[in-house]
């Protein structure tokens, strides 16, 4: 069975310090990861995918297969990106691919 | 390019009435499609995954049917709402084959009194 465990439910940091959202998962194979955001009254968008290996709005997410993780980090937090961060692993169940996500972190950037 | 729509936006039902939420996916074809229910706290629950016309799976037991008329068409429904149906409901479609990155609609906010 697959598992994604983010366990910061809240998260507050101040504007200009680096921010670290966790993630860690479980899953038998070779895991597909993302980290979805929805800010507020706006619809769950992806952020970025692992495959990539991309920065999008200053975020970075390097998957540690050793330690199961995909934590998602920026160096200088802005308050625009006070949202809903979910973590989200792809693996088989049976034979169809599922999308798991885990269940969030509220990160509030303060002024 | 590829947009998804859901409605209604929010509904607000009395328990024991029927149900019938509807996603529309434009700019593809035969996408996979989905449904999860967002709970606060507690994330995204999938409920109803479809890899083509009439093929539903299922992923959680409950009071909640899924139907795919049509290639680009996925249905929420229900004969009869229980209290516990209340929640955020969102539908999300992926390419076929590739990686398996979902794209959601804006959601529905249902409300059983």
């Amino acid at each position: 069975a697959q598992r994604v465990t983010q366990p910061e439910k809240l998260l507050s940091v101040f504007k200009g310090a680096p921010v670290e959202l966790k993630c860690n998962y479980s899953y038998s194979g070779s895991p597909e990861l993302f980290w979805y955001v929805q800010y507020s009254r706006q619809r769950l968008q992806l952020l970025l995918r692992h495959i990539s290996r991309e920065s999008i709005k200053g975020f970075t997410a390097d998957l540690n297969k050793g330690e199961t993780s995909f934590h998602l980090k920026k160096p200088f937090a802005q308050e625009e990106d006070s949202a809903m961060y979910y973590c989200a692993l792809s693996g088989y169940s049976g034979s169809a691919r599922q999308l798991t996500f885990g269940s969030g972190t509220q990160l509030t950037v303060l002024p | 390019s590829q947009t998804i729509h859901q409605w209604p936006a929010t509904l607000v039902q009395p328990v024991g009435s029927p149900l019938s939420l509807e996603c529309t996916v434009e700019g593809t074809s035969n996408p996979n499609l989905y449904w999860y229910r967002q709970a606060a706290g507690r994330g995204l629950q999938l409920l109803f995954y479809s890899v083509g016309i009439g093929q539903i799976s299922s992923e959680v037991p409950q009071n909640l049917s899924a139907s795919r008329p049509q290639d680009r068409q996925f249905i929420l429904s229900s004969k009869k709402l229980l209290l516990s149906d209340s929640g955020f409901y969102l539908c999300a479609w992926s390419w076929t084959g590739g990686t398996n990155e979902q794209y959601f609609g804006p959601g529905t906010r249902l409300t059983v009194t």
